[in-house]
């Protein structure tokens, strides 16, 4: 079966500190997404990326196709960057043509 | 304003009943999708379209019934609801599938009593 797992589950920094979450998968992807879920809250669609790097002001997504890993980091993180953060996979060749999704890291940022 | 939105927001209901929940998006986008939220499995998906009239199934289908007569709406039927139905239901829809993104309605939050 193909999978996606995240890395930590649950994660709680003080504020200002440098955030790091880990997905890797199973299978050669077409696509990997980062998804934001504040509480009660929507899903917000944060990066998708095929390759290398991406970066939108404090959030940088980085890929390694060939370890089959990505990162999630955040800069200077920020009490409102407090959600669940959810990697998702767009999987190639054939299948259902919808996302995978890992668990969901769960961050918090203390002030 | 342009995008996709749930209908209802919170439901309650009772097991056996049938309930359909409503997606709407104003893009014009070939692919939706039915997703489930629950505490232990995260996201799952349940049934996805490619195009009005073309759907197939996720992950979790058993239970639900799609349908896709115009390209903007996909709604989900659960015909004969059952408790284990209980949970979040997100709606989505992209462009294309693989590498386009997909944009998620607000949610609707299933309380099945």
């Amino acid at each position: 079966k193909n999978e996606v797992e995240q890395s930590p589950q649950n994660l709680t920094a003080q504020e200002g500190e440098f955030i790091t979450i880990n997905c890797s998968y199973s299978v050669g992807i077409s696509a990997l997404h980062w998804l934001q879920q504040h509480p009660g809250g929507g899903i917000v669609s944060l990066f998708m990326l095929s390759s290398g790097k991406k970066k939108h002001g404090r959030l940088i997504a980085t890929i390694n196709i060939q370890e089959k890993h990505s990162s999630l980091h955040i800069t200077a993180s920020h009490p409102r960057d407090s959600a669940v953060y959810i990697c998702a996979v767009s999987w190639g060749g054939g299948g259902a043509d919808g996302l995978t999704f890992g668990k969901g890291t769960h961050l918090i940022i203390q002030p | 304003d342009a995008g996709i939105t749930q209908s209802p927001r919170y439901k309650i209901t009772e097991t056996g009943r049938q309930v359909t929940l409503m997606c709407h998006q104003t893009w014009s986008h070939s692919y939706m999708f039915w997703y489930r939220q629950d505490l232990g499995h995260g996201l799952r998906l349940i049934y996805y379209s490619a195009a009005a009239d073309i759907t197939d199934k996720g992950e979790v289908p058993d239970g639900y019934v799609v349908s896709r007569s115009k390209t903007e709406n996909f709604p989900l039927t659960l015909e004969s609801a059952t408790r284990s139905q209980t949970s979040v239901y997100f709606c989505a829809s992209s462009r294309r599938v693989g590498n386009q993104p997909q944009h998620f309605g607000d949610g609707t939050r299933l309380s099945i009593l």
